[in-house]
This record gives structure tokens, sequence and C-alpha cells, in this order.
């Protein structure tokens, strides 16, 4: 299978834990981007690498996230803390370039308890 | 923004009837737009993707519409099927911009 993965699919955590979520882009994707989804709604956009350089991040993105992606290749996102808001599905996506079709992966579910 | 829960706009059709699923976006600096589709309990597919130097462009089963005029996009799906039934989004974004803007979802049903 050579589209995005992420790891796990679902994770269960009480308030206060912390969570950190794995994302291994398509191989030759030099972009990846994070998003999060609540139920109903389309996703929304947390933050973006360039390679191993996280270029943007939105204003979602709270001092309890971190993205990173060391190596230009996986990344991963962690949630500090976390708090029952923080329950949605976490979305990672690459592209090969800028305005190019991004791939996403099938997500992890994350529920705060 | 606030959550509106489950009430996406739906659209109910018969299998093997054609589909318009409408999208208006918000930035008209916009200059590549996406349709994906979504499943329940997995991440959005690339369905088709149009640059706003096109009005109107072709895949296999679907065609993306474009008005900048009045910034609205459409989906066509011909002759539906079962697996087509899943939630519709529009994606909007700028050329040099990394904020992909995605629309609320239309949510297809396909009744067989």
């Amino acid at each position: 299978d050579t589209g995005v993965s992420q790891n796990p699919r679902h994770k269960i955590t009480k308030r206060g834990q912390n969570v950190t979520f794995r994302c291994d882009p398509i191989s030759e994707h030099n972009r990846l981007y994070w998003y999060r989804q609540t139920l109903g709604q389309g996703p929304e956009f947390l933050t973006y690498f360039q390679n191993e350089a996280q270029l943007e991040k939105s204003r979602l993105l709270s001092d309890r996230f971190s993205a990173e992606r060391p190596k230009g290749s996986f990344s991963t996102l962690e949630i500090q803390r976390t708090e029952q808001g923080d329950s949605a599905m976490y979305l990672c996506a690459s592209s090969i370039q800028v305005n190019t079709e991004a791939f996403f992966g099938q997500g992890t579910r994350l529920t705060v308890v | 923004g606030e959550s509106v829960g489950l009430h996406l706009p739906t659209l109910s059709v018969q299998e093997g009837d054609n589909s318009i699923i409408n999208c208006a976006y918000s930035n008209s600096a916009s200059d590549y737009f996406i349709w994906y589709k979504q499943e329940s309990g997995k991440g959005p597919q690339f369905i088709i993707d149009i640059r706003s130097n096109m009005d109107k462009r072709q895949g296999q089963r679907v065609t993306v519409l474009l008005n900048k005029t009045v910034k609205h996009l459409s989906l066509q799906i011909a002759a539906t099927q079962p697996g087509d039934s899943a939630v519709y989004f529009c994606a909007e974004t700028q050329y040099n911009n990394n904020d992909m803007r995605f629309g609320a979802g239309t949510r297809l049903t396909v009744k067989p």
C-alpha cells in the first residue's frame, strides 16, 4: 500500500494524558498536512510541512499541540494534557507540490474521556 | 466555528440518476479547487480538481464546473451508483497558500 498511512487508527485516552499520532506520507511527497475533523464538519487545517520545515500553523493549534517531521519523511502530532474538546478525527495528507491534489490517510480518531 | 453537528445538507437520488452537488466558496482569490468524497470512518478521497483558468473539467463519470463570477463550484456525477453514497466536500486554496479550506459537505444518499 503506497498511500498515506496513519497510526493508530483509534485512540482512547483519559483527560490530561498526552497522546502522539504518526503519519507516513506517500514517499515522494514533500508536503505534509495535518487536519482535524469533528463530526458533521469539513476538515480544518492545523499545520503544514515542506520537507522537515514546519511552515505554517493554524490558530487552532494551541500550545498543547506540537508537530514534527524530523527527517522530512514521517510526521508526528503530539497533544499534551488532552481535553475533551480535543476529541476528533486527526487527518494527515501529503502532496507532491503546491496546488496539486492532497491525498489523505484514514485518520486517527481520538476520544478523550 | 461552532459545530452544527450532523445537520449536513443532504441529497437523495435514485440509482442511475445524475447527481449535482453544489458548493459556494468563500475567497475570490482562490485559484485551485478540489472535490473530495468521504465515506464513514475513512479519510477524504480525491475525486477531481480544477484550476481557476478553467470553467469545466471532466473525469470518469464526474464533471466539475466552476463559476468564478458567483464563486460557485458544482460536482456532477453521472449514473449515480450506491457506492457513490458518501459525504462530498469541496476545498479551495490559493497558489502558495498552504491552508486548503473545506466546505461543510453534502451527504449524498443513493437509493437502489
